[in-house]
């Protein structure tokens, strides 16, 4: 069974300053994961992916997360926080051998708040 | 190219009433899937087409859910008899089983309310 636990439902930090979003994950299998973002009244937008290549993975709008499988971890960062940067963020965790079909398993989502 | 598409944006309906949401998946795109969003709640989901094969609808939450996808394109997510606890935001998502593609493209959701 896959899981993900994303640490602090909302984050708060000033313009300019790191952004850390943290998620741990559950899986039985070498894992597939994800970050998704959702800005207001929109669906969700990839961010970025992890998929057995490089353990540090490079999104879009300067966002990038590492695997670290010790940890069983796969944290979001970005190392300067802009307005636009406000949004709800997912992690989410796949089994890729359920079938050939992607069953993802998404966290309950960290609200980030960026304060100018 | 257009993206996934759901009708309608948004949707209030009395208890007790059915409703239908409607997905459009990107064109090409052979797997569908349908998640309810709620508040605290995050991403759950509900159910999945591949192709021609039989849906996994194990995460339905009760039998007043169902859904079909008629044709391998457009998918419909029926509620009968709704109770205030369906109200949530249910999203739409669609993706290639090309191999090495494991992204799934959302659509904007469709807000119910149940009144």
């Amino acid at each position: 069974a896959q899981s993900v636990t994303q640490l602090g439902s909302h984050v708060s930090v000033s313009e300019g300053a790191l952004v850390l979003l943290r998620c741990n994950y559950s899986s039985s299998v070498p894992p597939y994961l994800f970050w998704y973002v959702q800005y207001p009244n929109q669906g969700l937008q990839l961010l970025l992916k992890y998929t057995s290549a490089a353990t540090l993975v490079k999104g879009i709008n300067g966002f990038e997360a590492e695997f670290k499988k010790s940890e069983t971890s796969f944290h979001l960062t970005k190392p300067s926080a802009h307005m636009s940067d406000a949004a709800e963020y997912f992690c989410a965790v796949s089994d890729a051998y359920s079938g050939g079909y992607q069953k993802v398993t998404f966290g309950i989502g960290t609200k980030l708040q960026v304060i100018p | 190219g257009a993206g996934v598409s759901q009708s309608p944006s948004n949707k209030v309906t009395e208890k007790g009433k059915d409703v239908e949401l409607r997905c459009d998946p990107i064109s090409g795109h052979t797997a569908l899937y349908w998640y309810r969003q709620s508040l605290g709640q995050g991403l759950e989901f509900l159910i999945y087409f591949q192709g021609n094969s039989a849906p996994d609808k194990s995460g339905l939450p009760s039998d007043r859910f169902s859904a079909e996808r008629t044709g391998g394109s457009v998918s419909t997510l029926t509620i009968q008899r709704t109770q205030q606890e369906d109200s949530a935001v249910y999203l739409c998502a669609s993706s290639s089983r090309d191999r090495g593609n494991y992204e799934q493209y959302f659509g904007p959701g469709t807000r119910l309310t149940v009144t």
